[in-house]
């Protein structure tokens, strides 16, 4: 979906090394998520963010972290990058309503 | 905790084959439910959605889905399919409905149409 940008779209990097992850939305919506996707594994949820003062961990939130610095803008960190962090990443908006979730179009990082 | 179950890790038909993916969920209460198709290469895209009502419910590109609450189940279906469907199908769900909870996913299902 257009509305839902991410950059970059493709990231290769070294193990130790800290990476940024920057997803906007013009949707206007207050919610927004980041998921790893990994072959035979579905989505698993990162963290997740309900409004800017609030943040919250999701399933698979250790060694990430996230800043919402504006109700559009959602940033995923990767401190110290390993390989099993390799993988798809998506960030997801939804409303208020009925949790129904936009994607973006992701970043396939890699970490030698 | 609660869960959805895609029972089919790989499907492959010929087109003009029938399809029916099968999901299920493990939550007693209100739930919306939805599909999501993510074609290769591409991010995940709502193909349908049920909150209420009739739990037949009509997609994009000709796929329905079955809401049956004594089942737990959201099985998508489509009556043929062409080599474009190609791709991986999710559904999803979130227990509680309306604005509670957070989406879960299923695995998974990919499928592959022979032309």
């Amino acid at each position: 979906d257009a509305d839902v940008t991410q950059t970059p779209r493709n990231r290769i990097t070294k193990t130790g090394k800290r990476i940024m992850l920057e997803c906007s939305q013009t949707k206007g919506h207050d919610r927004m998520y980041w998921y790893r996707q990994d072959p035979g594994l579905g989505l698993q949820l990162i963290y997740y963010s309900f409004d800017v003062k609030d943040i919250n961990k999701g399933e698979i939130s250790d060694g990430y972290s996230v800043s919402r610095q504006a109700q559009a803008k959602f940033s995923l960190s990767l401190e110290s990058a390993i390989p099993n962090q390799t993988a798809l990443y998506f960030c997801a908006t939804s409303d208020l309503w009925n949790n129904e979730q936009f994607f973006g179009p992701g970043t396939r990082l890699t970490v030698l | 905790a609660q869960s959805v179950s895609q029972h089919n890790h790989h499907v492959i038909l010929s087109e003009a084959a029938s399809l029916e993916l099968g999901c299920n969920y493990s939550y007693g209460g209100t739930v919306n439910l939805f599909w999501y198709v993510q074609y290769p290469g591409q991010h995940l895209q709502l193909l349908l959605k049920y909150f209420s009502g009739d739990p037949l419910v009509k997609g994009i590109k000709g796929f329905e889905a079955e809401f049956i609450k004594s089942k737990f189940s959201f099985n998508l279906r489509k009556p043929s399919v062409q080599w474009s469907d190609t791709a991986e199908y999710f559904c999803a769900v979130n227990a509680g409905g309306g604005s509670q909870g957070n989406l879960i996913f299923g695995k998974g299902t990919k499928l592959s149409v022979k032309p």
